[in-house]
């Protein structure tokens, strides 16, 4: 299939790490990305890894990338109640055209 | 910082009526694109644009146009709304890939739309 998949719920407590997974298809992606979207907002890049990598952190994300199983995670150390949002993966294939398949989206819920 | 910059936040129009949502970037980007937002089912693309006057139909086309006559702005247009148009809908836009560039989107703050 075409799809790229995600839980669509996750709730952990502040101060807690919160791991969100996500699954492609397509092992000709190029890019993978993560974004966060807030309540009432567009979509806000937060950060992306390239195929070829396993592995990017940037202060409290750690991107994971499994091009074997097309498993890609975003972990985010020390979880605060301002990460609570909704968090999209996307898979960037082969080609110019530019666009992005998303996932369906993971709603981070984070308790005091 | 890319300005991606969507003309109305709200919009309620009524069913059979044309409805344009405007779109305008900042960054000088070849690409345009414009995704409908739907909870359970991610964004999905409905049509995008590398190239003034140029598009291609997405994933749900069905329903929608577009029009690109300046590089900076794109423009998605329902002929004739229905309820099931109902949903908020997202502008992006970025650089054409060249090489290794990662070229992400970035987004505006979205337009949702309610069709009665």
């Amino acid at each position: 299939g075409e799809d790229v998949e995600q839980s669509l719920f996750l709730s952990v407590r502040e101060g807690d790490s919160s791991v969100i997974n996500c699954t492609y298809t397509d092992s000709s992606s190029t890019y993978l990305y993560w974004y966060k979207q807030e309540p009432g907002a567009g979509l806000q890049l937060l950060t992306y890894i390239f195929s070829n990598m396993d592995m990017k952190q940037d202060q409290r994300l750690t991107v994971l990338l499994n091009k074997k199983d097309k498993h890609l995670s975003l972990r985010i150390a020390d979880t605060q109640t301002g990460d609570s949002a909704i968090y999209f993966c996307a898979e960037k294939r082969s080609g110019n055209t530019g666009k992005l398949i998303f996932g369906q989206g993971t709603t981070l819920q984070v308790k005091p | 910082d890319v300005k991606v910059t969507q003309s109305s936040r709200y919009l309620v129009k009524r069913t059979g009526e044309k409805v344009f949502l405007e779109c305008v970037q900042d960054m000088d980007h070849e690409n345009m694109f414009w995704y409908r937002q739907d909870p359970g089912l991610g964004l999905r693309l409905i049509y995008f644009s590398y190239d003034v006057k140029m598009k291609e139909k997405g994933d749900i086309p069905e329903g929608y146009s577009v029009s690109r006559e300046k590089k900076e702005r794109f423009s998605l247009i329902l002929e004739s709304a229905s309820t099931n148009q109902t949903s908020m809908y997202l502008c992006a836009s970025s650089f054409r890939s060249r090489g290794r560039m990662s070229s992400p989107l970035h987004f505006g703050n979205g337009t949702r739309l309610t069709v009665t």
